[in-house]
Formats: C-alpha cells, sequence, structure tokens
C-alpha cells in the first residue's frame, strides 16, 4: 500500500533561516508527487508538483522540490524562510493514473519567528 | 484556474440528525472526487473515490451507510453524514480530478459540529 512519511512534526525557524522538509514515499509503480500548504483557518493550496521530466521543481512563494528516485523522497526546500510561511505543510503522492485519490502524509507544523 | 466549492462551509447539527455537504467543481467536469476527512492539527484521511455515475468506493474503517456518497453528475458530488454523533464532528474536504491522473483541486472544506 503507498504511505507518505514526513520526518519532521515541528520546525520552527527563525526568518531568513533556511528551510528542508523530508518527505519519503513508498510506492511501488510510477508516482506523482505533491506538496501542499494550509495556512491558519485556510483551506490547502498547491506548492508545487512532479509529474515527470526533471527532478527538481520549483514551485509557489520561492518553494522547490527535488525528486530522487532511488530514496523515493520527496523534500521541500526554501533558502530564506518569512514569517509568513508560517502553515502547516503536507506531502502527498497518488499513483500515475486516472483517478487515483492522494495518499497525505501527516504534514508539517512550520513556526517562523520575525 | 480549476475551482471546487464545497456548500456549506460549517454546519452545527444535533446529535442523531443527517448533514448533506455539497462539492462542486465550477469550471471543468469532475469525473472522480475524493473525500477526506481533516481532525484538528492531523493530516487528510481518504473516506472514499466517487466516479460519477456509479457506487462510491470507500477506504477501510469507513461506513458507506454512514457516509453517503453520491456523484450523480459531473460537476457534483454530495456526502451525506446519517444519524451524525459528536465523534463525526471533523473538517470534511472535497477535492476533484479531471481524470487524467494528475492534479487534483480542493475545495475549502466544511466544518461540522455534532452537538
Amino acid at each position: 500500500a503507498q504511505s507518505v512519511s514526513q520526518h519532521n512534526h515541528h520546525v520552527i525557524l527563525s526568518e531568513a533561516a533556511s528551510l528542508e522538509l523530508g518527505c519519503n514515499y513508498s510506492y511501488g509503480g510510477t508516482v506523482n508527487l505533491f506538496w501542499y500548504v494550509q495556512y491558519p483557518g485556510q483551506h490547502l493550496q498547491l506548492l508545487l508538483k512532479y509529474f515527470s521530466g526533471d527532478p527538481l521543481v520549483k514551485g509557489i512563494k520561492g518553494f522547490e522540490a527535488e525528486f530522487i528516485k532511488s530514496k523515493f523522497s520527496f523534500n521541500l526546500r526554501k533558502p530564506s524562510v518569512q514569517w509568513s510561511d508560517t502553515a502547516e505543510y503536507f506531502c502527498a503522492v497518488n499513483a500515475n493514473q486516472a483517478g487515483t485519490a492522494l495518499i497525505f502524509g501527516k504534514g508539517t507544523t512550520l513556526s517562523v519567528s520575525s | 484556474g480549476a475551482v471546487v466549492s464545497q456548500h456549506p462551509s460549517w454546519v452545527i447539527c444535533k446529535s442523531g440528525t443527517s448533514v448533506k455537504i455539497e462539492c462542486r467543481s465550477l469550471d471543468f467536469q469532475a469525473t472522480t472526487m475524493f473525500w477526506y476527512r481533516q481532525f484538528p492539527k492531523q493530516s487528510l484521511m481518504l473516506m472514499a473515490t466517487s466516479n460519477e455515475g456509479s457506487k462510491a468506493t470507500y477506504e477501510q474503517g469507513v461506513e458507506k451507510d454512514k457516509f453517503l456518497i453520491n456523484h450523480a453528475s459531473l460537476t457534483l458530488s454530495t456526502l451525506t453524514v446519517t444519524s451524525a454523533h459528536p465523534e463525526d464532528s471533523s473538517f470534511y474536504i472535497c477535492s476533484a480530478g479531471s481524470g487524467r491522473g494528475d492534479e487534483q483541486f480542493f475545495g475549502p472544506g466544511t466544518r461540522l459540529t455534532v452537538l
């Protein structure tokens, strides 16, 4: 069965610090990979996604993620975080075929102090 | 871009009553819709997959007789929580896919509180 593991439950950073959130998945076939963000009191927003091609994916708000197939990983990075990046971050995966649901990791809470 | 709406955004009901939540894809046809449940400070858990014109596929542990899902058209899926109890209080989120196996678009969620 598919599963997604996010290593960090809660990350606390100061503004301008660099961010890396870990995500590993378990699935035997071809997958699509996603990072979503949920700001306090708001709904999920897509940060970035990987379907195929260049394993380094750039998303919105300066985020990027790198797909390393050999490690089954899709870590999220940002060189310099801002206070407004305080949110819940979810890694998700689905099989690369029509009509398959997303499987989410447990999420990582990011708190950025100004 | 693709927009998914949910109605209502929040609902409070008495224990034993039924509540219907609507999920609509506003500017595209969704062959597949998904229903998730999110407990406070936790991740989204898939409840069921709904394909237009067919019965929903429920995840293990989800009671299909309690959480009735109807996907009558390519733009509308409904989730009915029957005989709701306080433990059903949660945030229910739907998502819609266009059937190509790629990105899904999430609704804003419905917060259900059962008293």
